[in-house]
């Protein structure tokens, strides 16, 4: 079955440090998106991209960076982990019907 | 970032009770999307409205399209201990490249 998946599902890290969450979706979408989300905020897009080689910026961006080179993977990464960044991360791939289907989430502390 | 404005906020009810939940915004949107979230899990779609007055169907659960086009009503029949968790609506426009979400209700319910 097509299928969204990330890793990894856990991840602690100290502050400073670069963190790479991978996403990857079988269904061929070319739409692919990464949340986070926390308590009192809901879900904050970060950032997302249409399209191989397509990325943009959402509305929590700084600190965060991603790429597409191919169009199952959007990985995220954050350059320099800051305790602000401890979230639970989701990403997900939007269907041509507009439906958004997310991953089961990467839980991140950074200490 | 906006958000959709979802009410209850939560909800505690009991078992084989009927539930109904709304999302309501100042913004017109061409779909309307319910998702159900799990402890530890990624958001799960429910529901996928397309259509102003729409009356959709799955299963015990039903959610219906605004005819202004603003808002958004999910309703879960017969509840059950499986339905509790978090239900989000989201809403897309924008030519379908923005998907706002709301605040989130949780549903709690009692044996």
């Amino acid at each position: 079955d097509a299928e969204i998946t990330q890793s990894p599902r856990h991840k602690i890290t100290e502050t400073g440090r670069q963190v790479t969450l991978a996403c990857h979706q079988t269904w061929n979408h070319n739409n692919m998106f990464w949340y986070r989300q926390d308590l009192g905020h809901g879900l904050r897009l970060i950032h997302y991209s249409y399209g191989v080689h397509d990325t943009n910026k959402g509305e929590v961006s700084d600190g965060y960076s991603v790429s597409r080179s191919n169009t199952e993977d959007l990985p995220l990464t954050l350059e320099s982990a800051a305790s602000s960044q401890t979230s639970v991360y989701f990403c997900a791939s939007r269907d041509r019907a507009g439906e958004l289907f997310f991953g089961e989430g990467s839980r991140l502390t950074v200490l | 970032g906006q958000q959709l404005n979802q009410s209850p906020q939560s909800m505690f009810i009991q078992e084989g009770e009927d539930v109904s939940m709304n999302c309501t915004s100042s913004s017109i949107f061409n779909t309307w999307l319910w998702y159900k979230q799990d402890p530890g899990e990624g958001p799960v779609l429910l529901i996928a409205l397309y259509k102003a007055g729409e009356l959709t169907s799955n299963g015990r659960l039903t959610a219906q399209f605004g005819i202004t086009r603003k808002d958004s009503f999910l309703n879960i029949s017969a509840s059950i201990p499986s339905d509790v968790g978090i239900y989000f609506c989201a809403g897309l426009t924008g030519g379908g490249n923005k998907l706002t979400f709301g605040t989130g209700t949780q549903l709690k319910v009692e044996l």
